[in-house]
C-alpha cells in the first residue's frame, strides 16, 4: 500500500524558513518510473506545483520560486524535504507532497498525502 | 507558463445528471493532461489520466476526452459522493500548470 505523509510546523514567522519533510512507504524512491512532487494550496484557491524530485536525482522547480526552493531526498529513510526560504504570508496554504508516476514521458500524481497546513504569521 | 482554463467555474447538478467540464490550454500540450478530484477538506485524487486513461479503481462513470488545447471530462450518471471540486492539470512543460477548478454543487 502506498502511503505519504507530511510533517512539519503549523506557523512559520516572516523571513522564516520552511522545512517540509514528505515520508512515503509501499514504494522506493530509487524506482526509476516514480518521484515525489510537491504541491501547494492557499485558503479556497487552486492547486499550485512546486517542485519534483526523480531518482536520478533529476530536480525541477517552479520558476517563480525556483530562487527560495530546495528538494531533496533520502532513499534510506524514505523521505523527501522540502525548504521554502524566507516566508511571507503569501506562502500560507496547505502543502501536499504526491508520488510522481511516469510512464513513457507521461506523468500523473497517483497518489497524495493528507496536506500539512502551514500559516506565515508574527 | 502553459495557463490551464477550466469552464464553468462552478455547476449545479442533480443525482443522475450528466456533466461535462471543459479545460482548454493556452497552447498545445498534446494529451499530457490529467483530471483531479478533490473533496473539501481531503487531497486530490487522480481520476484521468494521459486525457482519457482511467486510473484503476476510479468508476467508469468518469471519462475524459480531447487533445492539443480542448479538453473534457464528464460524468455520465452523477453520484452523490461526486460532488466535489475537479481540476486539470497539464504535464506537458515545465512548469506544470492546473485549472482554476471547477465546483460542481447539488442543485
Amino acid at each position: 500500500q502506498v502511503t505519504l505523509k507530511e510533517s512539519g510546523p503549523v506557523v512559520v514567522k516572516p523571513t522564516e524558513t520552511l522545512t517540509l519533510t514528505c515520508s512515503v512507504s509501499g514504494f522506493s524512491l530509487s524506482n526509476a518510473r516514480m518521484g515525489v512532487t510537491w504541491l501547494r494550496q492557499p485558503p479556497g484557491k487552486a492547486l499550485e506545483w512546486l517542485a519534483h524530485i526523480f531518482s536520478r536525482d533529476e530536480e525541477t522547480y517552479t520558476p517563480s520560486l525556483k530562487r527560495r526552493l530546495t528538494i531533496s531526498r533520502d532513499t534510506s529513510k524514505g523521505q523527501v524535504v522540502l525548504m521554502l526560504t524566507n516566508v511571507d504570508p503569501g506562502d500560507t496554504a496547505t502543502y501536499y507532497c504526491a508520488r510522481v508516476y511516469s510512464s513513457s514521458s507521461y506523468i500523473r500524481f497517483d497518489h497524495w498525502g493528507q496536506g500539512a497546513r502551514v500559516t506565515v504569521s508574527s | 507558463d502553459i495557463q490551464m482554463t477550466q469552464s464553468p467555474s462552478s455547476l449545479s447538478a442533480s443525482v443522475g445528471d450528466r456533466v461535462t467540464i471543459t479545460c482548454r490550454a493556452s497552447q498545445s500540450v498534446s494529451n499530457y493532461l490529467n483530471w483531479y478530484q478533490q473533496i473539501p477538506g481531503k487531497p486530490p485524487t487522480l481520476l484521468i489520466y494521459a486525457a482519457s486513461s482511467l486510473q484503476s479503481g476510479v468508476p467508469s462513470r468518469f471519462s475524459g476526452g480531447g487533445s492539443g488545447t480542448e479538453f473534457t471530462l464528464t460524468i455520465s450518471s452523477l453520484q452523490p459522493e461526486d460532488f466535489a471540486t475537479y481540476y486539470c492539470q497539464q504535464s506537458h512543460s515545465t512548469p506544470v500548470t492546473f485549472g482554476g477548478g471547477t465546483k460542481v454543487e447539488i442543485k
